[in-house]
């Protein structure tokens, strides 16, 4: 049973630039979640899916990030014109609707540093 | 809006100690989930154990046990008999529920547990 993979680990970009993440999340999980975690601080909740309807989206997500989830299989992150502000730890997890208390099972994140 | 708080940025134990990380919370809503992860480092999160606010009882996993006061909105974390694995940061969260739908979990900063041998 593999888990929540994600994909690259790590990202190094320059300013301006558009950048795009992958999640696949464990196989029988219905729902996939992206937060972002800057440094000293906990994750912060971006946006999430169920199969490949997207319900929520938090105010973090500026009109520059966009998510995907086609066929409710794996999910992009995208992020267009890149900012030195959107430097932190983009994680993925994923889970079993049960009602909404279900475990999200994290990935290990990837690291993007913009310069 | 829910809010979660770590007032203790780091804390040290002995090995073989018990070591009590703590937490509190702000949520209008009743029904709402608790959880504490642990983020080894460089190494994903994890769970360690989690709570529905709808149960009186304290959930324990093994060495890790929790002492949840929901009047106090507060959800400490003990660690029993500590071991130099559980050396990471140590997150709280909180997750409502919202009418069968989902929303995304709300975390605090974390608390740096270090373990000395």
């Amino acid at each position: 049973d593999t888990g929540v993979s994600q994909d690259p680990r790590h990202k190094i970009t320059k300013r301006g630039q558009n950048v795009t993440f992958r999640c696949d999340p464990i196989s029988e999980h219905n729902r996939l979640y992206w937060y972002r975690q800057t440094l000293g601080q906990g994750p912060e909740f971006l946006t999430y899916f169920q199969n490949e309807a997207q319900l929520e989206k938090s105010r973090l997500l500026s009109d520059r990030f966009s998510a995907e989830r086609p066929k409710g299989s794996f999910s992009t992150l995208e992020i267009q014109r890149t900012e030195q502000g959107d430097s932190a730890m983009y994680l993925c997890a994923s889970s079993i609707a049960t009602g909404g208390g279900e475990t999200q099972y994290f990935g290990p994140g990837t690291r993007l540093l913009v310069l | 809006a829910q809010t979660v708080t770590q007032s203790q940025p780091e804390m040290s134990v002995q090995e073989a100690e018990t070591v009590t990380l703590s937490c509190t919370y702000d949520t209008s809503e009743s029904d709402y989930y608790l959880f504490w992860y642990k983020q080894p480092p460089s190494r994903q999160m994890i769970l360690v154990i989690r709570q529905e606010a709808y149960k009186q009882q304290n959930a324990t996993e093994n060495r890790f046990s929790v002492n949840f006061q929901k009047a106090a909105k507060s959800f400490s974390l003990k660690i029993s008999d500590s071991q130099l694995g559980d050396a990471a940061m140590y997150f709280c969260a909180c997750k409502m529920y919202s009418g069968g739908g989902a929303d995304g979990l709300t975390f605090g900063k974390g608390t740096h547990l270090i373990i000395q041998p």
